[in-house]
């Protein structure tokens, strides 16, 4: 069974700058979430994907926006960076349950805005 | 929104059993109480959920009494690997599915 896997693993762009961030899900879930954790803070619930489509959403702007493809992998855009995107990046996927499901992270990719 | 709180941090020895509780004073009828692990740059890993009572895995037990108003991760003998930050979440806003992550507690293990 595979494990949640993301990419890149660190990236450098400058402010102004669009990136692109990549998620696979662990085989067998259907639903993908994406995190924003800052240094030192607990991570901050961007979104969430399910059956290719945003079905929840944190507290982050427009310019933070997503994909899920049939295979259920994901990508996170974020346009116009700002310094304060720097962050870890983390992927989480999980099986959709009527109630409880329990969220798998990737290892993350680390952002940094100059 | 209910919130979940617990310990900052907390310092302990090789060997020693580590118990740390967290309380979710407004957790509701269907929430479950999972804890997660979390090492420097690295994603969260699951650790163990559970509903009521005891649940107990090959890592770790969770302690959860009848009011569900509270739960205590307890860690068997830790070890230096065991360093890292543990937190506690409540499953809530089943609309979003969104998981809430607190500051969670920094455990030290020392030789």
């Amino acid at each position: 069974e595979t494990g949640v896997t993301q990419s890149p693993t660190h990236l450098i762009k400058t402010r102004g700058q669009q990136v692109t961030l990549r998620c696979s899900s662990q085989s067998g879930h259907n639903t993908v979430s994406w995190y924003q954790q800052a240094l030192g803070q607990g991570p901050q619930f961007i979104f969430q994907y399910y059956r290719e489509e945003e079905n929840g959403r944190g507290n982050f702007p427009p310019r933070f926006s997503g994909l899920q493809f049939p295979n259920y992998s994901s990508e996170l855009n974020v346009n116009a960076l700002e310094l304060d995107d720097s962050a870890l990046y983390l992927c989480a996927s999980s099986f959709r349950a009527e109630s409880q499901e329990t969220q798998y992270f990737g290892p993350g990719t680390r952002l940094l805005v100059l | 929104l209910a919130k979940t709180t617990q310990p900052i941090s907390m310092d302990s020895y090789e060997g020693q059993e580590v118990n740390i509780t967290c309380s979710h004073n407004n957790i509701a009828t269907n929430d479950y109480i999972t804890w997660y692990q979390q090492f420097p740059s690295q994603g969260p890993r699951f650790i163990i959920q559970g509903y009521k009572t005891k649940v107990t895995n090959e890592v770790a037990s969770l302690f959860i009494p009848a009011d569900r108003k509270s739960s205590t991760l307890s860690l068997p003998r830790v070890s230096l690997s065991d360093t890292a930050v543990y937190y506690c979440l409540v499953y809530l806003d089943t609309g979003r599915r969104a998981l809430t992550f607190g500051s969670g507690t920094r455990l030290q293990v020392q030789p």
